[in-house]
């Protein structure tokens, strides 16, 4: 079965980019769009964006002028750039697949990110 | 963006119960409705997809309706192991949006 696992550093300073990848095992990483999504403590999931194979990406408005996305089929990855980040950015970080368009069905097990100097 | 609203945000239930959870659309949602259920320190789990489909190998005790701005997800027979946070998400429209959650605790 599909598994998912995120990695990145878990403490960013203020200012700088948040840097995510998530590995996709047990499983081929076309033909679906995959997702990230974060949850500071005690709130709720905010999605974040996505990306499909083919490279097309949608993001979130409110933080479209600081994510990127990218994919690399080669290795079964995708990854979460987020850049000028603050302390709101604090969160726990999912990667998700979708199994059609805005089902979430496979997540990772999330990787908490920390901003602070 | 479309707003879900949950409610209950909390529930308080004995075992045995059957517990109902409300979520409304801001706008018109068609069915593209999820629910997921997050246990502590647990990714979220895909329960219920397109409003009412069960997904496979979640126990048919959870169930899902309504189509629209209202839908509904229901717990029958509770048991400690649900335990859990619940949430709605629609993706009738981008950004993918959820619902505050409803947190669900066992009298």
């Amino acid at each position: 079965q599909v598994q998912l696992q995120e990695s990145g550093p878990g403490l960013v300073k203020p200012s700088e980019t948040l840097s995510l990848t998530c590995t996709v095992s047990d499983g081929s990483i076309s033909s679906n769009y995959w997702s990230w999504i974060r949850q500071p403590a005690g709130k709720g999931l905010e999605w974040i964006g996505r990306i499909n194979t083919s490279g097309t990406t949608n993001y979130k408005s409110s933080l479209k002028s600081r994510v990127t996305m990218s994919v690399d089929t080669s290795n079964n990855q995708f990854s979460l750039k987020l850049s000028s980040v603050t302390a709101a950015d604090t969160a726990m970080y999912y990667c998700a697949r979708e199994k059609k368009g805005g089902i979430f069905d496979y997540w990772g097990q999330g990787t908490l990110v920390t901003v602070s100097s | 963006d479309i707003q879900m609203t949950q409610s209950p945000s909390s529930l308080s239930a004995s075992v045995g119960d059957r517990v109902t959870i409300s979520c409304q659309a801001s706008q018109d949602n068609s069915n593209y409705l999820n629910w997921y259920q997050q246990k502590v320190g647990k990714a979220p789990k895909l329960l219920i997809y397109d409003a009412s489909n069960l997904e496979t190998g979640v126990p048919s005790k959870f169930s899902g309706s309504g189509s629209g701005t209202d839908f509904t997800f229901t717990i029958s027979n509770l048991q400690p192991e649900d335990i859990a946070t619940y949430y709605c998400q629609q993706y009738e429209n981008l950004p993918i949006t959820f619902g505050q959650g409803t947190r669900l605790e066992i009298k």
